[in-house]
Protein backbone atom coordinates (compact mmCIF):
# COMPACT_ATOMS: atom_id res chain seq x y z
CA UNK A 1 0.00 0.00 0.00
CA UNK A 2 0.94 3.74 -0.42
CA UNK A 3 2.35 5.35 2.32
CA UNK A 4 1.44 8.92 3.68
CA UNK A 5 4.74 10.29 5.11
CA UNK A 6 4.15 11.93 8.69
CA UNK A 7 7.14 12.78 11.23
CA UNK A 8 7.14 10.13 13.85
CA UNK A 9 6.76 13.11 17.11
CA UNK A 10 6.52 16.24 17.71
CA UNK A 11 6.44 18.06 21.03
CA UNK A 12 5.33 22.07 22.34
CA UNK A 13 4.45 23.42 25.39
CA UNK A 14 1.42 23.99 27.29
CA UNK A 15 -0.59 26.72 25.39
CA UNK A 16 1.68 27.10 22.20
CA UNK A 17 0.89 25.56 18.88
CA UNK A 18 1.85 23.15 16.62
CA UNK A 19 2.20 21.41 13.10
CA UNK A 20 1.93 18.07 11.78
CA UNK A 21 2.65 17.71 8.38
CA UNK A 22 1.23 14.82 5.92
CA UNK A 23 2.98 13.81 2.39
CA UNK A 24 1.56 12.12 -0.12
CA UNK A 25 1.25 11.63 -3.90
CA UNK A 26 -0.67 12.87 -6.94
CA UNK A 27 -2.40 9.76 -6.56
CA UNK A 28 -3.94 10.52 -3.01
CA UNK A 29 -3.36 13.64 -0.81
CA UNK A 30 -3.24 15.59 -4.17
CA UNK A 31 -6.75 14.36 -5.84
CA UNK A 32 -8.81 13.70 -2.64
CA UNK A 33 -9.65 15.15 0.17
CA UNK A 34 -7.47 14.23 3.67
CA UNK A 35 -9.19 13.54 6.82
CA UNK A 36 -6.90 13.53 10.53
CA UNK A 37 -7.91 11.47 13.84
CA UNK A 38 -6.24 11.07 17.05
CA UNK A 39 -5.57 8.56 19.16
CA UNK A 40 -4.86 7.63 22.86
CA UNK A 41 -3.85 5.02 24.00
CA UNK A 42 -5.80 1.39 24.06
CA UNK A 43 -8.67 3.54 22.23
CA UNK A 44 -9.95 3.49 19.18
CA UNK A 45 -8.81 7.05 16.65
CA UNK A 46 -10.97 9.74 17.06
CA UNK A 47 -12.14 11.88 14.30
CA UNK A 48 -10.58 15.59 14.10
CA UNK A 49 -10.84 16.77 10.58
CA UNK A 50 -11.98 15.95 7.31
CA UNK A 51 -12.25 17.29 3.59
CA UNK A 52 -8.85 18.70 4.16
CA UNK A 53 -10.67 21.57 6.75
CA UNK A 54 -13.69 20.65 8.28
CA UNK A 55 -14.58 20.00 11.70
CA UNK A 56 -17.21 17.45 13.06
CA UNK A 57 -19.53 19.40 15.45
CA UNK A 58 -17.61 19.13 18.73
CA UNK A 59 -14.61 19.74 17.84
CA UNK A 60 -12.65 23.07 19.02
CA UNK A 61 -11.30 24.94 16.46
CA UNK A 62 -7.81 24.73 18.40
CA UNK A 63 -7.83 22.15 15.34
CA UNK A 64 -7.27 23.31 11.79
CA UNK A 65 -6.62 21.62 8.73
CA UNK A 66 -5.11 22.79 5.19
CA UNK A 67 -3.70 20.97 2.26
CA UNK A 68 -1.49 21.90 -0.48
CA UNK A 69 -0.47 20.13 -3.68
CA UNK A 70 0.13 16.28 -2.07
CA UNK A 71 0.64 17.78 1.28
CA UNK A 72 -1.69 18.45 4.00
CA UNK A 73 -0.90 19.83 7.65
CA UNK A 74 -2.56 19.67 11.06
CA UNK A 75 -2.82 23.09 13.27
CA UNK A 76 -3.68 22.68 16.85
CA UNK A 77 -3.38 25.85 19.02
CA UNK A 78 -3.82 26.20 22.63
CA UNK A 79 -2.20 23.08 23.37
CA UNK A 80 -3.11 21.03 26.66
CA UNK A 81 -2.39 18.08 28.19
CA UNK A 82 -5.19 16.11 27.16
CA UNK A 83 -3.73 16.94 23.78
CA UNK A 84 -1.05 14.03 23.64
CA UNK A 85 -2.05 11.05 21.60
CA UNK A 86 -1.00 9.77 18.31
CA UNK A 87 -2.10 11.52 14.92
CA UNK A 88 -3.03 10.37 11.99
CA UNK A 89 -3.88 11.41 8.37
CA UNK A 90 -5.82 9.24 6.05
CA UNK A 91 -7.08 9.40 2.49
CA UNK A 92 -7.97 7.98 -0.74
CA UNK A 93 -5.50 6.30 -2.75
CA UNK A 94 -6.95 6.67 -6.61
CA UNK A 95 -4.12 4.16 -8.17
CA UNK A 96 -4.15 1.53 -5.79
CA UNK A 97 -8.17 1.87 -4.60
CA UNK A 98 -7.20 1.96 -0.78
CA UNK A 99 -7.42 4.28 1.75
CA UNK A 100 -3.87 4.58 2.48
CA UNK A 101 -2.76 6.48 6.42
CA UNK A 102 0.22 7.77 7.60
CA UNK A 103 2.02 6.36 10.00
CA UNK A 104 1.01 8.51 13.10
CA UNK A 105 2.87 11.24 14.69
CA UNK A 106 3.27 11.11 18.45
CA UNK A 107 2.50 14.74 20.34
CA UNK A 108 3.98 15.64 23.47
CA UNK A 109 3.19 18.68 25.34
CA UNK A 110 5.56 18.79 27.64
CA UNK B 1 -26.63 9.51 19.21
CA UNK B 2 -24.69 6.96 17.23
CA UNK B 3 -23.29 3.89 18.79
CA UNK B 4 -21.05 1.52 17.33
CA UNK B 5 -20.53 -1.15 19.25
CA UNK B 6 -18.19 -4.51 18.54
CA UNK B 7 -17.91 -8.12 19.55
CA UNK B 8 -15.37 -9.49 22.06
CA UNK B 9 -11.69 -10.60 21.96
CA UNK B 10 -10.70 -13.36 20.05
CA UNK B 11 -7.98 -16.05 20.29
CA UNK B 12 -7.33 -18.20 17.23
CA UNK B 13 -5.04 -21.12 15.81
CA UNK B 14 -2.83 -20.33 12.36
CA UNK B 15 -5.07 -21.15 9.71
CA UNK B 16 -8.27 -20.79 10.89
CA UNK B 17 -11.24 -17.85 10.31
CA UNK B 18 -12.50 -15.08 12.82
CA UNK B 19 -15.39 -13.27 12.63
CA UNK B 20 -16.03 -10.04 13.49
CA UNK B 21 -19.30 -7.92 14.47
CA UNK B 22 -20.22 -4.62 14.64
CA UNK B 23 -23.60 -3.33 15.61
CA UNK B 24 -25.28 -0.11 15.30
CA UNK B 25 -27.59 2.05 16.32
CA UNK B 26 -28.13 5.76 16.57
CA UNK B 27 -29.02 6.38 13.22
CA UNK B 28 -30.07 4.86 9.91
CA UNK B 29 -28.29 1.93 9.05
CA UNK B 30 -28.75 1.27 5.81
CA UNK B 31 -27.91 5.17 4.73
CA UNK B 32 -23.82 4.57 5.20
CA UNK B 33 -21.27 2.95 4.55
CA UNK B 34 -19.48 0.37 7.06
CA UNK B 35 -15.60 0.26 6.77
CA UNK B 36 -12.80 -2.44 8.43
CA UNK B 37 -9.30 -0.67 9.95
CA UNK B 38 -7.08 -2.86 11.52
CA UNK B 39 -3.82 -1.96 13.27
CA UNK B 40 -1.03 -4.28 14.48
CA UNK B 41 0.57 -3.95 18.24
CA UNK B 42 2.41 0.02 17.39
CA UNK B 43 1.61 -0.26 13.82
CA UNK B 44 0.01 2.28 11.89
CA UNK B 45 -4.18 2.16 10.67
CA UNK B 46 -4.29 -0.38 7.41
CA UNK B 47 -7.91 -0.48 5.54
CA UNK B 48 -9.28 -3.57 4.70
CA UNK B 49 -12.25 -2.37 2.73
CA UNK B 50 -15.82 -1.81 3.48
CA UNK B 51 -19.69 -2.17 2.54
CA UNK B 52 -22.43 -0.17 1.01
CA UNK B 53 -24.84 -1.13 3.94
CA UNK B 54 -27.30 -0.09 1.74
CA UNK B 55 -27.08 -2.66 -0.99
CA UNK B 56 -24.66 -5.01 0.37
CA UNK B 57 -22.30 -3.81 -2.14
CA UNK B 58 -18.64 -4.42 -0.96
CA UNK B 59 -14.98 -3.64 -1.79
CA UNK B 60 -11.41 -5.05 -0.78
CA UNK B 61 -7.86 -3.65 -0.33
CA UNK B 62 -6.14 -6.28 -2.48
CA UNK B 63 -3.99 -6.97 -0.01
CA UNK B 64 -6.80 -9.17 1.59
CA UNK B 65 -8.59 -9.88 -1.25
CA UNK B 66 -9.87 -13.49 -1.04
CA UNK B 67 -8.92 -13.73 2.64
CA UNK B 68 -11.84 -11.14 4.25
CA UNK B 69 -15.49 -11.10 3.45
CA UNK B 70 -17.84 -8.51 4.80
CA UNK B 71 -21.54 -9.11 5.00
CA UNK B 72 -24.23 -6.92 6.79
CA UNK B 73 -27.96 -7.72 7.99
CA UNK B 74 -30.05 -4.78 7.96
CA UNK B 75 -32.77 -6.18 9.82
CA UNK B 76 -29.95 -6.46 13.06
CA UNK B 77 -28.04 -3.11 11.91
CA UNK B 78 -24.94 -4.81 12.09
CA UNK B 79 -21.82 -5.44 9.73
CA UNK B 80 -19.84 -8.85 9.99
CA UNK B 81 -16.36 -8.97 8.90
CA UNK B 82 -14.75 -12.49 8.58
CA UNK B 83 -10.78 -12.98 7.65
CA UNK B 84 -9.93 -16.83 7.00
CA UNK B 85 -6.43 -18.43 6.88
CA UNK B 86 -5.04 -16.41 9.65
CA UNK B 87 -1.53 -16.22 10.48
CA UNK B 88 0.23 -14.44 13.58
CA UNK B 89 0.77 -10.92 11.10
CA UNK B 90 -3.14 -11.02 11.39
CA UNK B 91 -2.57 -10.03 15.28
CA UNK B 92 -3.96 -7.07 15.44
CA UNK B 93 -6.93 -4.67 16.74
CA UNK B 94 -9.98 -4.33 14.35
CA UNK B 95 -11.96 -1.41 14.03
CA UNK B 96 -15.50 -1.40 12.17
CA UNK B 97 -16.11 2.50 11.52
CA UNK B 98 -18.94 4.55 9.48
CA UNK B 99 -18.28 6.62 6.81
CA UNK B 100 -18.96 10.49 7.33
CA UNK B 101 -22.19 11.70 5.85
CA UNK B 102 -20.61 13.75 3.21
CA UNK B 103 -18.35 10.78 1.69
CA UNK B 104 -15.21 11.16 1.21
CA UNK B 105 -13.59 7.97 2.77
CA UNK B 106 -13.63 9.59 6.09
CA UNK B 107 -14.80 7.91 9.13
CA UNK B 108 -17.02 9.79 12.23
CA UNK B 109 -17.66 7.09 13.99
CA UNK B 110 -15.70 4.05 15.21
CA UNK B 111 -16.20 0.73 17.01
CA UNK B 112 -14.06 0.09 20.23
CA UNK B 113 -11.88 -2.09 18.14
CA UNK B 114 -11.84 -6.31 18.72
CA UNK B 115 -8.67 -7.97 19.64
CA UNK B 116 -7.80 -10.70 17.27
CA UNK B 117 -4.70 -12.69 18.60
CA UNK B 118 -3.37 -15.64 16.05
CA UNK B 119 -1.35 -17.90 18.18
CA UNK B 120 -0.46 -21.27 18.25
Amino acid sequence: QSVLTQPPSVSAAPGQKVTISCSGTSSNIGNNYVSWYHQLPGTAPKLLIYDNNKRPSGIPDRFSGSKSGTSATLGITGLQTGDEADYYCGTWDSSLSVVVFGGGTKLTVL
Amino acid sequence: QVQVVQSGAEVKKPGASVKVSCKASGYTFTGYAMHWVRQAPGQRLEWMGWINAGNGDTMYSQKFQGRVTVIRDTSASAAYMELSSLRSEDTAVYYCAREGPAGGYYFDYWGQGTLVTVSS
